[in-house]
């Protein structure tokens, strides 16, 4: 069975920062992985995906993730967190049919002025 | 292009009532995915159709069930309503079932008492 961890359940970083966002999957083939972000009251909005090929992903808003197979982990970072930055994270995995996505338990990131 | 829209936004209910939550996907997306997210256990798979048939279903009592329609909409029904259920019910919608791009909705907030 597929599975993913966020090490973190909350983290704070100033504005201006950089920020790296942890995940680790479990998942016997090669995995198809997300990063979502949900602002409060709100869905979950994609931030980029890795299917295959290059192992860095750019996303929208600045992030970027690498994949790692040998560490199982597919780390978000971004180089200078802004403001608006401040949500929940989800890191996802996906198999053969995507709707049934495994995420994770999340990291809140609070972004100080 | 209009997103995917869920309906209502918001609900309260009492326990042993029923509920139905509603989901239009994005204009050509044929498969839909619902979950629920709980503080206390966060993002968890409920079901997915495509093509009006349900391909994959999560660890939830049969008191939940949905169905889609052949103009890929999908409702889902909760019967016997539990305070556990209180969630938000997010619906998400993509292309069609294999590693896609999960587009999801604002969710639906139902508040059981």
């Amino acid at each position: 069975a597929q599975s993913v961890t966020q090490p973190d359940i909350h983290i704070t970083v100033s504005e201006g920062a950089s920020l790296e966002l942890r995940c680790n999957y479990s998942y016997g083939a090669t995995p198809y992985l997300f990063w979502y972000v949900q602002s409060p009251g709100q869905g979950l909005q994609l931030l980029l995906k890795y299917f295959s090929g290059d192992t860095l992903v750019q996303g929208i808003k600045g992030f970027e993730a690498e994949f790692k197979r040998s560490q199982s982990s597919f780390n978000l970072r971004k180089p200078s967190v802004h403001w608006s930055d401040a949500a929940e994270y989800f890191c996802a995995v996906g198999a053969t049919n995507a709707g049934k996505s495994t995420f994770g338990d999340g990291t809140t990131l609070t972004v100080k002025p | 292009k209009a997103g995917v829209t869920q309906t209502p936004r918001y609900l309260i209910k009492t326990r042993g009532q029923q509920v139905t939550l509603s989901c239009s996907p994005i204009s050509g997306h044929r498969s839909v995915s619902w979950y629920q997210q709980t503080p206390g256990q966060g993002l968890q798979f409920l079901f997915e159709y495509f093509s009006e048939t349900q391909r994959n279903k999560g660890n939830f009592p049969g008191r939940f069930s949905g169905r889609q329609f052949s103009n890929s909409r999908s409702e889902m029904n909760v019967s016997t309503l539990e305070l556990g259920d209180s969630a938000l019910y997010l619906c998400a919608s993509s292309l069609s079932i294999g590693p896609n791009v999960l587009t999801f909705g604002a969710g639906s907030r139902l508040t059981v008492l």
